[in-house]
């Protein structure tokens, strides 16, 4: 069936250094990739996505890297700071555009000051 | 204006009983989903409602559980004859429409069987 393989499951790094959280799809029909940021005790939000007709998109720190051929995404945070520690999630639609959605198993990260 | 909502925030129950989950959804969006997070886990799909109607209930565990939408609105998951390891976080989340449309998730509600 549909999978998304996310890594690492924990990444720690020191303020102000570049995080990157990768994963791997299965689906070749998925379209849309979402990226979620989930706080200890908290719903999880979305902090960017892309979709397959763009290869890379930026929002200030953050930017998502898409490769359909090999069926990868990343998620890219530069200056990381103490508040970017959190639990991040990948997903990746499946087809017949219901929205459903394959998450990964999600990545820890800490930032330490 | 006003996000998912969800209730109970917390249920604890005895094994065997039934429990009820309720989720508002985002005024308007017609796109409902019930997501399942186990302790240090990512979110496992559970079902999804357009509109009303289910089109896809395959992420549902067992036969002991069930949801409904009224209305187009509110959505109950329903987990008849509860397990120990029905214990999880159950999230709702709703979109406009349902094509690489942002889901908005609620804030969940944690359930614990005894």
């Amino acid at each position: 069936g549909e999978n998304v393989e996310q890594h690492p499951s924990t990444l720690s790094v020191q303020e102000g250094d570049s995080a990157v959280i990768k994963c791997t799809y299965s689906d070749s029909a998925s379209n849309y990739f979402p990226w979620y940021k989930q706080e200890l005790g908290k719903r999880p939000q979305l902090i960017i996505d892309i979709r397959s007709n763009v290869g890379e998109k930026k929002d200030q720190r953050i930017a998502v890297t898409l490769n359909k051929t090999a069926k990868h995404f990343s998620l890219h945070i530069t200056e990381t700071q103490p508040e970017d520690s959190a639990v991040y999630f990948c997903a990746a639609s499946i087809r017949g555009n219901t929205g459903k959605l394959i998450f990964g198993q999600g990545t820890t990260l800490q930032v330490k000051p | 204006g006003a996000g998912v909502s969800q209730s109970p925030s917390n249920k604890v129950t005895e094994k065997g009983k039934d429990v009820e989950l309720r989720c508002d959804p985002i005024s308007g969006h017609t796109a409902l989903y019930w997501y399942r997070q186990s302790l240090g886990q990512g979110l496992e799909f559970l079902i999804y409602f357009q509109g009303n109607s289910a089109p896809d209930k395959s992420g549902l565990p067992s036969d002991r559980f069930s949801a409904e939408r009224t209305g187009g609105s509110v959505s109950t998951l329903t987990i008849q004859r509860t397990q120990q390891e029905d214990s999880a976080v159950y999230l709702c989340a709703s979109s406009p429409q349902q094509y690489q449309e942002t889901q908005y998730f609620g804030p969940g509600t944690r359930l614990l069987v005894l």
